[in-house]
């Protein structure tokens, strides 16, 4: 079945470090897949996406690539703000057979705490 | 223009009992899917809704039953509530056949005492 593994949180960072947050994941065929974040109190927001090998999805500094070969699309942003501290979500989402969509398979989640 | 509305907000009921859990899609969107979020964890998926009709599930009992009403809205259902049933309910939506764009709502936090 689909699964989607992501780093430990929570990952606590001083304002303007370098942000790398691992995912990697199974799957069949050929999947789509997606960061999303949330905050609390909140529901989930899509970060970015990437629907195909090799594509990269960004969005408000952070980035992400689709690596097939090693099957992981880590998010990545050279920046970090204090508002960025959220809990973030690696996801991805298998076409059916049928044409319709498999439900998104998330991954527990990495807990960011940025410190000013 | 309204998001994902979901209600209520929070809920605690008691073992055994019933509970039904309400979402109203985005605008324009006519497909309903219902996650499952525990403390800590990811959501899990349990259904999606389409045209009315249950399309997939999600690897839950089926003391978890769902409906799609016409103006799209939709009802997630959980008899015999157990303790382990206690999360947080997420409703998404989008359109048939888009393959993202999901909008996510804020949730219903579901306690069973």
């Amino acid at each position: 079945g689909n699964s989607v593994t992501q780093m430990e949180g929570p990952v606590t960072l001083s304002e303007e470090a370098f942000l790398t947050i691992n995912c990697t994941y199974t799957a069949t065929g050929y999947p789509s897949l997606f960061w999303y974040v949330q905050y609390p109190g909140e529901g989930l927001q899509l970060l970015l996406k990437a629907t195909k090998a090799d594509d990269k999805g960004s969005n408000k500094g952070f980035e992400a690539t689709y690596r097939k070969e090693t099957t992981s699309f880590h998010l990545e942003k050279g920046s970090v703000q204090v508002s960025d501290s959220a809990v973030y979500f690696c996801a991805l989402r298998r076409l059916s057979s049928g044409g319709g969509a498999d439900g998104l398979t998330f991954g527990k989640g990495t807990h960011l705490i940025i410190q000013p | 223009d309204a998001g994902v509305t979901q209600s209520p907000t929070h809920l605690i009921k008691t073992r055994g009992q019933q509970v039904t859990l309400r979402c109203s899609p985005k605008s324009g969107h006519d497909t309903v899917s219902w996650y499952q979020q525990a403390l800590g964890q990811g959501p899990q998926f349990i259904f999606q809704y389409y045209e009315e009709e249950e399309r997939q599930r999600g690897n839950f009992p089926d003391r978890f039953s769902g409906h799609q009403f016409p103006n799209y809205s939709s009802e997630l259902n959980v008899n015999a509530l157990l303790l382990g049933d206690s999360a947080l309910y997420l409703c998404a939506s989008k359109r048939w056949g888009a393959n993202y764009g999901y909008t996510f709502g804020s949730g219903t936090r579901l306690t069973v005492v």
